[in-house]
């Protein structure tokens, strides 16, 4: 039973590019949770979705990001015009349903440098 | 506004003793809460979690205790052994999120 995936591992950006962060969940999980962790710090909520639902995008920056989890595919965390402050390791996680949230899966990480 | 605080950076302990992460809370909203332990270039992996409506919860070498008039918890480590050295992160489950504390940073010498 394959673990959260998360694509790619690594990925380096000018300043103005666009990032694509992909996140497939465990499987037959259908409850996805993106969290940023910048260096020194702990890992900061950015959103949460059901399939082709957002439930909870709280933790999102207001600009520039977005976040979908399509009927079919992974999940997909987009950054447009990524600036230095953007640099971060992007953690996603899944669980199996809505009663028991804390079984939050965590994939390995995308480790985002903007160059 | 930090709402979970590890206050200790880092800790170093011999292989054998017991090791004892700290963590505090300022919402006493929260109702659950889960340490995890997370290695270089991977992802958090759960160790341990514990309700409110408890005090205390063991798994093997691992236990968590809540003191909820302190808002205060901590996870116990016994004994504990050179692979235990990683970052552990303290969290409150809140509505549908985690809301993480900053990190221990563990070192386990023989």
């Amino acid at each position: 039973n394959a673990g959260v995936m998360q694509n790619p591992r690594h990925l380096v950006r000018r300043r103005g590019q666009e990032a694509r962060l992909r996140c497939s969940p465990m499987k037959g999980h259908s409850h996805v949770y993106w969290y940023r962790q910048l260096p020194e710090e702990g890992l900061k909520f950015m959103v949460y979705l059901q399939k082709e639902n957002i439930i909870d995008e709280s933790g999102m920056p207001k600009e520039r990001f977005s976040a979908e989890f399509p009927k079919e595919g992974p999940s997909i965390l987009r950054i447009q015009q990524v600036v230095r402050g953007d640099s971060a390791a992007y953690f996603c996680a899944s669980s199996p349903s809505r009663a028991i949230l804390y079984e939050q899966y965590f994939g390995p990480g995308t480790r985002l440098t903007v160059t | 506004d930090q709402q979970v605080k590890q206050n200790s950076p880092s800790l170093s302990v011999q292989e054998g003793r017991i090791s004892i992460l700290n963590c505090d809370y300022t919402n006493s909203m929260f109702d659950y809460f889960l340490w995890y332990k997370k290695y270089p270039a991977e992802g958090p992996t759960f160790l341990i979690s514990i309700s409110s409506i408890k005090d205390k919860n063991e798994d093997g070498r691992f236990t968590v205790f809540l003191n909820k008039s302190a808002k205060h918890l901590s996870l116990h480590i016994v004994p504990s052994q050179p692979g235990d050295s990683a970052v552990y992160f303290c969290a409150a489950l809140y509505t549908d999120k985690l809301i993480f504390g900053t990190g221990t940073r563990l070192q386990v010498f023989p």
